[in-house]
């Protein structure tokens, strides 16, 4: 099983800085690499699939960057609506054993 | 615009089995594309459960191959998850979700907890 690493587990930002996510994986996933934003009660959504590809209507602000095994989320200018926890996800596995990093909360500072 | 809907009993006895199933609309299961069971236990990460092919095939998380049975139907475009022998530790929120062109998960249901409880 490819074990995902996120750090720090949390990240105190303030509203209108740049936030740096870290995903660390045990072994190469290429760039089948996805991140994810939860909000409290909410299902995740898709930020970035492919390792830095946006999906249509997520705001440029966030990219994502990285192959192999290490692998960065930024957030430019953060918004009060991006305060949320973020996941990464390695679908890189043939047959599927698709893992998630254990999360990387980010909060107002 | 693709929608996947969970139904299934909120409290399930331990050693029981735990059986949901997923409602898919705006998009036919039978065109493709990967659908599977995503779980969150309370205050914590996310777990993937295993995905099913409109063909039938399946892929599990080895840490729960034992216990997992999918299922589709396509006839009503739903899928299904059961997973067996139950404990408190199976407690989480089920998410039903596609996995989109890169297999990265583009849709995700709005959850359902399952308690695990006698």
């Amino acid at each position: 099983e490819i074990v995902m690493t996120q750090s720090p587990a949390t990240l105190s930002v303030s509203p209108g800085e740049r936030a740096s996510l870290s995903c660390r994986a045990s072994q190469s996933v290429s760039s089948n690499l996805a991140w994810y934003q939860q909000k409290p009660g909410q299902a995740p959504r898709l930020l970035i699939y492919g390792a830095s590809t946006r999906p249509t209507g997520i705001p440029a602000r966030f990219s994502g960057s990285g192959s192999g095994t290490e692998f960065t989320l930024t957030i430019r200018s953060l918004q009060s609506e991006d305060f949320a926890v973020y996941y990464c996800h390695q679908y890189n596995n043939w047959p599927p054993v698709y893992t998630f990093g254990q999360g990387t909360k980010l909060e107002i500072k | 615009q693709v929608q996947l809907q969970e139904s299934g009993p909120g409290l399930v006895k331990p050693s029981e089995t735990l059986s949901l199933t997923c409602a898919v609309s705006g998009y036919s299961i039978s065109s493709g594309y990967y659908w599977g069971w995503i779980r969150q236990p309370p205050g914590k990460g996310l777990e993937w459960i295993g995905i099913i092919y409109h063909s039938g095939i399946t892929y599990y998380n080895p840490s729960l191959k034992s216990r997992v049975t999918m299922s589709v139907d396509t006839s009503k475009n739903q899928f299904s998850l059961k997973l067996s022998f139950v404990t408190a530790s199976d407690t989480a929120v089920y998410y039903c979700a596609r996995h989109g062109d890169t297999a990265a998960v583009d849709y995700w249901g709005q959850g359902t907890l399952v308690t695990v409880s006698s």
